[in-house]
């Protein structure tokens, strides 16, 4: 099956600071979406980016989809952006078909 | 905004006990799936639904059921539970499946219910 990577597993920032996650994978996707797990558990998705650039606020993706990678950009980080990132892929458009990766878990020191 | 509630956030159960985890959605969406969280595994599925009364396995199903009678309900189902299945449980749904790019396929998710099997 596809194999997800996410780099780095664990960042500490300062507040204020940009970061860069990077996802990898295996195989072509058709389906390829962030979340943020916040530190009670609650997962939220951030973006939905088979393809392309999105921007939401401080947060923007690009996914390049021939090189099989996505990266997730947080500018101006907060405490609140605190938590764990992962990506989640899928070569069908089912989210039944999908692989998360391991996660990077970011700390924003205030 | 779409609401996905599970009914426990957190239990404590005893080995053998017939355990249900409860999941609802409000935005009659057609798809709904249970996730298993462990450190170091990661989110594995463990079931899925796309309508009522329609069940598939995940990756993980083994010591798991689950029930779908109305649309808005996903039920998880721990027969007789053992140690090993100490675990946070997480529940999903998504509109439906789209084959193109699309929204409808984005999966939100519940707040999660961390399950305590002694």
């Amino acid at each position: 099956g596809i194999q997800v990577e996410q780099s780095p597993p664990d960042l500490i920032l300062q507040e204020g600071a940009n970061s860069t996650l990077r996802c990898n994978f295996s195989d072509s996707v058709n389906n390829l979406q962030w979340f943020h797990q916040n530190p009670w558990g609650q997962l939220i998705n951030l973006f939905y980016i088979p393809s392309g650039t999105k921007q939401n606020g401080r947060l923007s993706a690009t996914t390049v989809a021939t090189e099989r990678y996505s990266l997730l950009y947080i500018s101006s980080s907060q405490t609140t952006d605190s938590g764990v990132y992962f990506c989640a892929v899928s070569m069908t458009y089912n989210n039944n078909d999908m692989r998360f990766g391991a996660g990077t878990r970011l700390t924003v020191k205030p | 905004d779409v609401k996905v509630t599970q009914s426990s956030r957190y239990l404590v159960k005893r080995t053998g006990e017939k355990v249900f985890l409860e999941c609802v959605q409000d935005m009659d969406h057609e798809n709904m799936f249970w996730y298993r969280q462990d450190p170091g595994l990661g989110l594995r599925l463990i079931y899925f639904s796309y309508d009522v009364k329609m069940k598939e396995k995940g990756d993980i199903p083994e010591g798991y059921s689950v029930s779908r009678e109305k649309k808005e309900r996903f039920s998880l189902i721990l027969e007789s539970a053992s140690t090993n299945q100490t675990s946070m449980y997480l529940c999903a749904s998504s509109l439906r499946n789209q084959p193109h790019y699309s929204g409808a396929n984005v999966l939100t998710f519940g707040a999660g219910s961390r399950l305590t099997v002694l």
